[in-house]
């Protein structure tokens, strides 16, 4: 069966430091991967967009990595800071050409 | 300002009711969604509909129902037949279906059965 997985532990980091976080699956193909930002009792916020012919997409802080062969994406915050701290979930296309979603990790920096 | 909007955003059932949650967008997005959100999940895929007067089923679609009159709006209708209905659902929006755009989502609605 199809499976996202990302760490379910929070992550907790220092200011000013570089956050990464994981997403691997299984039993899919996707020509893209999504990552949204999602706070609490809030929707999730589209972030970052990779298509399958993209090794590395950036935008201001943040980069994602994806490998097709590893069936992983990396998520990069660099010089984060407190108001980074939200859950962060990766979404791939399904069979119905719609988002299925992983469960989300939790990043917390302190200051 | 373009966006989505969901309402209420608090919500109380009572056993054997039926309720209806809205979900407005003026983003002009022919794709709409609803999402369920429970403790500890990941969101789950409840309808999804590419045009108007057309939806299909999600994952979970027993005990929901869903209508698109307009491009505009997508209510979702959770039944007495919703066994465990208390949840935060959440609605999408997408310029269209399976091309790679991102997804729009409302501020939510949080069910809670009394």
């Amino acid at each position: 069966s199809q499976k996202i997985e990302q760490n379910s532990e929070a992550l907790n980091i220092q200011e000013g430091k570089t956050a990464t976080l994981t997403c691997n699956y299984t039993n899919y193909s996707p020509a893209y991967l999504q990552w949204y930002r999602q706070d609490p009792g809030r929707g999730p916020v589209f972030l970052l967009l990779i298509r399958e012919n993209e090794k590395e997409k950036r935008k201001e802080r943040l980069k994602v990595t994806f490998d097709t062969t590893l069936k992983q994406s990396l998520f990069h915050i660099t010089a984060s800071q407190p108001a980074d701290s939200a859950t962060y979930l990766c979404a791939l296309v399904s069979g119905y050409s719609t988002l299925t979603f992983g469960k989300g990790t939790m990043l917390l920096v302190s200051p | 300002d373009g966006g989505i909007t969901q309402s209420p955003k608090y919500l109380f059932r009572k056993e054997g009711q039926n309720v209806t949650l809205s979900c407005e967008q003026n983003l002009n997005h022919d794709a709409m969604y609803w999402y369920r959100q429970d403790p500890g999940q990941g969101l789950r895929l409840i309808y999804y509909s590419q045009i108007v007067n057309d939806f299909q089923k999600g994952d979970i679609a027993e005990g929901y129902s869903v209508s698109r009159e307009k491009k505009e709006s997508f209510p979702l209708t959770v039944t007495s037949a919703q066994k465990n209905p208390t949840a935060f659902y959440l609605c999408a929006s997408s310029t269209r279906q399976g091309e790679g755009f991102g997804y729009t989502f409302g501020s939510g609605t949080r069910l809670t059965v009394v």
